[in-house]
């Protein structure tokens, strides 16, 4: 499809597991970010990739957070011995490259942490 | 960071218009943006004003900047059940790579 794709849609896993969370961003876009959305609050900022500069990772929470992409393709969120609080719907957004363009979203994961 | 603030809930009549509000901190933001999300999905963009404008309208929607006041609305004419969604305001800060969200506003049309 045109847009971003993330996978899985949703996921349940017991507190303690490694999560593993996919984006698929929109093809040509360099810029690729992913978002923690908790219930009924707003968009926290979790870590950018531009192109194959380093990437922003100044909103990971904790150390069990990490992400990684390579070039301008796929990108996938792990957290590792995951906690109840990490409970939330994990959004991915990506660009082109240029200040004033906006970002494109995916539907989300929605993580549940039993 | 910047800090993005607008009001929870909105309850309109199908056909009246409505008006969402958002304050926002940093004054050197260069661009705002309104996102709309439904139910189970991700984050729609619906507009986006450049600093040095006071206005732009697309359609039904208008979107009014008060940069003294470090104000955004978004007033959606003739407001039908479709609208029924959140109603996110994000800025962009100067230095920063993301955006910065507001905790959005539920909008509720009533038939």
């Amino acid at each position: 499809g045109a847009g971003v794709s993330q996978s899985p849609s949703n996921k349940v896993t017991e507190k303690g597991k490694d999560v593993e969370l996919r984006c698929d961003p929109i093809s040509g876009h360099t810029a690729l970010y992913w978002y923690r959305q908790r219930l009924g609050q707003g968009l926290e900022f979790l870590i950018y990739f531009q192109g194959n500069s380093a990437p922003d990772k100044s909103g990971l929470p904790s150390d069990r957070f990490s992400a990684e992409r390579t070039g301008e393709s796929v990108s996938t969120l792990t957290i590792q011995r995951t906690q109840q609080e990490d409970s939330a719907v994990y959004l991915c957004a990506s660009r082109v490259s240029g200040q004033n363009q906006p970002q494109h979203f995916g539907d989300g994961t929605r993580l549940s942490i039993l | 960071g910047e800090d993005v603030e607008q009001s929870l809930f909105l309850s309109v009549r199908e056909g009246d218009s409505s008006v969402i509000n958002c304050t926002y901190t940093d004054s050197s933001s260069t661009y705002l943006y309104w996102y709309k999300q439904e139910p189970g999905a991700g984050l729609q963009l619906l507009t986006y004003i450049f600093s040095n404008m006071d206005m732009k309208q697309d359609q039904r929607l208008t979107v009014l900047l008060n940069k003294k006041d470090k104000h955004l609305s978004l007033r959606i004419a003739d407001t039908q059940t479709g609208d029924s969604a959140i109603y996110f305001c994000a800025a962009d800060q100067t230095g920063a790579n993301n955006l910065f969200f507001g905790t959005g506003t539920r909008l509720t049309v009533i038939p």
